[in-house]
């Protein structure tokens, strides 16, 4: 079975300062990892996602993760932020396995509030 | 490209009656499709998982007499809530997974506000 921490609910930033929301998960098989976005009464948009290759993943936005699998971690960073950043933060993880469901398990989400 | 849309984005209900959600993959064939729910505040729950053509797989402590799936094609799933009460009020999201060569990503659809009355 898999799990993710998000270690931060809430992180506040001032506009234009870099950011990094936390993200650690356990598993006792290898991972798939990925990061949503949710702005309100939204559904989820993918920022990026880890399948294989190289650990550094660039998304949309800006954003950028890093796998660390010796930490188990995927830490989600962005350089500047903007206003419009202001969301909810969520990252997420299902298992490789070859068929079957590879159910998405969600961490319980951190809320990034970008001020002026 | 991976467009996921719901129907109705919004909907309020007497309790007692019942409540179908549309869950449409727009430019991909979905052969896997996801039904969550999130309360206030919180993460996504996942309720069900279904693959096209075959009987959904309902996760622990939820309801499939109450939280009927169909997903009677490759771009269509559905949610039909049964005698909505005040409780089901909820967020309800879907998500599509498909054959795009990227087999293990979920694309989300916007969500659909149930509130029963």
């Amino acid at each position: 079975a898999q799990s993710v921490t998000q270690l931060d609910s809430q992180v506040p930033v001032f506009e234009e300062a870099p950011v990094e929301l936390r993200c650690n998960y356990s598993s006792s098989v290898s991972v798939y990892l990925f990061w949503y976005v949710q702005y309100p009464n939204q559904g989820l948009q993918l920022l990026l996602k880890y399948l294989s290759g190289s650990t550094l993943v660039k998304g949309i936005n800006g954003f950028e993760a890093e796998f660390n699998k010796s930490q188990t971690s995927f830490h989600l960073r962005k350089p500047s932020v903007h206003i419009s950043d202001t969301a909810e933060y969520f990252c997420a993880v299902s298992g490789r396995f070859s068929g079957g469901y590879n159910k998405l398990i969600f961490g319980a989400g951190t809320r990034l509030a970008v001020h002026p | 490209g991976a467009v996921v849309s719901q129907h109705p984005s919004r909907v309020i209900c007497k309790s007692g009656t019942s409540v179908k959600i549309e869950c449409r993959s727009l430019d991909f064939q979905a052969t896997t499709m996801f039904w969550y729910r999130q309360f206030p505040k919180q993460s996504l729950m996942l309720m069900a998982t279904s693959n096209e053509g075959s009987k959904a797989t309902y996760e622990q402590g939820v309801e499939k007499d109450k939280f009927l799936i169909n997903h009677a094609s490759l771009t269509l799933s559905t949610l039909t809530v049964t005698s909505a009460h005040p409780e089901d009020s909820s967020f309800y999201i879907c998500s599509a997974r498909g054959q795009m060569g990227t087999g293990e990503t979920q694309y989300f659809g916007p969500g659909t506000r149930l509130l029963v009355l």
